[in-house]
C-alpha cells in the first residue's frame, strides 16, 4: 500500500487563488520531504528539500515565497502555491524519505489555473 | 558530464524482446544512483539503488550494472512485456550535500 499519501490530486482554481498541496508519510517518519514540478515532456524537476522543524532549502531558479513549504512535523510536509497564475499550472509531486535509501514518492497533484 | 542524461528518450520494442537503456552520470563525488519506474497516473517506484563499481541488481526480468570510474549505469529488460511500459528515470546522488538530480528518463512502450 502507499506509504506517502499526497492531497488534493487534482486542483482546478482561479487565477490569483492560494493552493495548499498536503504531503504525508503514512507509516514512517520522514526526516526529509521533497517537492518536485514536472514541467510538460521533461523529468521531475526538485523545487525544495524539507527537513523537518527547519526552513525549506530552495533549488536555483523556485521563487520562495512564491512556493511555501512548512515541514511542522515528521510526517507532514505542505506546499503553498501562493497567488497562483496560469503558468503555475502543472503537476506537483513529493516525496519522503528517512534516510538516504530509495525515496517514497506521493501520487502528485494535477493543478490547473484558470 | 555535468547532468544526469538518459538515453534513448523513447523507446518502441516487440513483446519477448529484450531492450536495454543508458544512464550517465557524474562520476565526480558519486554516493549513489537510484533507478525507477514511473508507470502513467501512478507515483515514481523504486527500482535499485546502486553504490558500488561493477553492483549489478536484478529484479524478476529487470536488472542494473553500474560503473562509477565512467559515469553510466545500464536498465536491461529480458522478455520484455506490455506491463514493463513505463517511464523508467535514474537519479544519482552526489556531492557532500548528497545532492540528486533525475534524468529526463525512458519512455518504454512494449507492443503485444
Amino acid at each position: 500500500g502507499a506509504v506517502v499519501s499526497q492531497h488534493p490530486s487534482r486542483v482546478i482554481c482561479k487565477s490569483g487563488t492560494s493552493v495548499k498541496i498536503e504531503c504525508r508519510s503514512l507509516d514512517f517518519q520522514a526526516t526529509t520531504m521533497f517537492w518536485y514540478r514536472q514541467f510538460p515532456k521533461k523529468s521531475l524537476m526538485l523545487m525544495a528539500t524539507s527537513n523537518e522543524g527547519s526552513k525549506a532549502t530552495y533549488e536555483q531558479g523556485v521563487e520562495k515565497d512564491k512556493f511555501l513549504i512548512n515541514h511542522a512535523s515528521l510526517t507532514l510536509s505542505t506546499l503553498t502555491v501562493t497567488s497562483a497564475h496560469p503558468e503555475d499550472s502543472s503537476f506537483y509531486i513529493c516525496s519522503a524519505r528517512d534516510s538516504y535509501q530509495p525515496q517514497h514518492f506521493g501520487d502528485g497533484t494535477r493543478l490547473s489555473i484558470l | 558530464i555535468l547532468n544526469v542524461e538518459q538515453s534513448p528518450q523513447s523507446l518502441h520494442v516487440q513483446e519477448g524482446d529484450s531492450t536495454n537503456f543508458t544512464c550517465s552520470f557524474p562520476s565526480s563525488n558519486f554516493y549513489a544512483l537510484h533507478w525507477y519506474r514511473w508507470e502513467t497516473a501512478k507515483s515514481p517506484e523504486a527500482l535499485f539503488v546502486m553504490t558500488l563499481n561493477g553492483d549489478e541488481k536484478k529484479k524478476g526480468r529487470i536488472s542494473a550494472t553500474l560503473n562509477t570510474k565512467e559515469g553510466y549505469s545500464y536498465l536491461y529488460i529480458k522478455g520484455s512485456q506490455p506491463e514493463d511500459s513505463a517511464t523508467y528515470l535514474c537519479a544519482s546522488i552526489s556531492g557532500s550535500a548528497r545532492q540528486l538530480t533525475f534524468g529526463s528518463g525512458t519512455q518504454l512502450t512494449v507492443l503485444p
